[in-house]
């Protein structure tokens, strides 16, 4: 069965770095585009970043370009994404999700690993 | 990009229909047929329950249903059970390989 287990959230400071990781099982990682989501507290669903099967191509949302990095190591079978200059408004619980038939469906998501920015 | 728009809230009895709705623009839901729908329970991760705007992935009820109408995607849930007691969010395509959600509707089973 499919499994995606994300690791590396926490509490950091405005301006520092965190990088999330992806654990990913049950399927062939490296025939899949994934992608990365967040949730802020008691709000909505946002989508993130897009990195495709064999990490050539990158996409990201607005809010994020410059400053998260999505990445991919089909050797481990994990999914990555480098936060950098966070900010208070990037406290959100962060998922981790698997492609379907196409790039535009999520099939499988992880439970998520919160994210806190704050002083 | 400004998210889709959904209705906050919707309510139905058991055994009833619900529609949920999530308008864009021809940018997003009106351009192409990537729309998709997602349930979402409290402290749950969402799961799929429809993609590609009518399409119904293994294991999910055909109660659950999505249709198109120009920039309006729509979500109907036939034969309402207390277990559909959930928060629903579209989201779509919206070119240049970026996705749209909307802003989420609660659904409650009277």
């Amino acid at each position: 069965q499919v499994q995606l287990v994300e690791s590396g959230g926490g509490v950091v400071q405005p301006g520092r770095s965190l990088r999330l990781s992806c654990a990913a099982s049950g399927f062939t990682f490296s025939s899949f585009g994934m992608h990365w989501g967040r949730q802020a507290p008691g709000k909505g669903l946002d989508w993130v970043a897009l990195v495709s099967y064999d990490g050539s191509k990158k996409y990201y949302t607005d809010s994020v370009k410059g400053r998260f990095t999505i990445s991919r190591d089909n050797s481990k079978n994990t999914l990555y994404l480098e936060m950098n200059s966070l900010r208070a408004e990037d406290t959100a619980v962060y998922y981790c999700m698997k492609s379907g038939s196409g790039w535009y469906d999520l099939d499988y998501w992880g439970q998520g690993t919160l994210v806190t920015v704050s002083s | 990009q400004s998210a889709l728009t959904q209705p906050r809230s919707v309510s139905g009895s058991p055994g009833q229909s619900v529609t949920i709705s999530c308008t864009g623009t021809s940018s997003d839901v009106g351009g192409y047929n990537y729309v998709s729908w997602y349930q979402q329970h409290p402290g749950k991760a969402p799961k799929l329950m429809i993609y590609d705007v009518i399409k119904r992935p293994s294991g999910v009820p055909d109660r659950f249903s999505g249709s198109k109408s120009g920039n309006t995607a729509s979500l109907t849930i036939s034969g309402l059970q207390p277990e559909d007691e959930a928060d629903y969010y579209c989201c779509s395509y919206a070119g240049s390989y970026t996705l749209l959600f909307g802003g989420g509707t609660k659904l409650t089973v009277l």
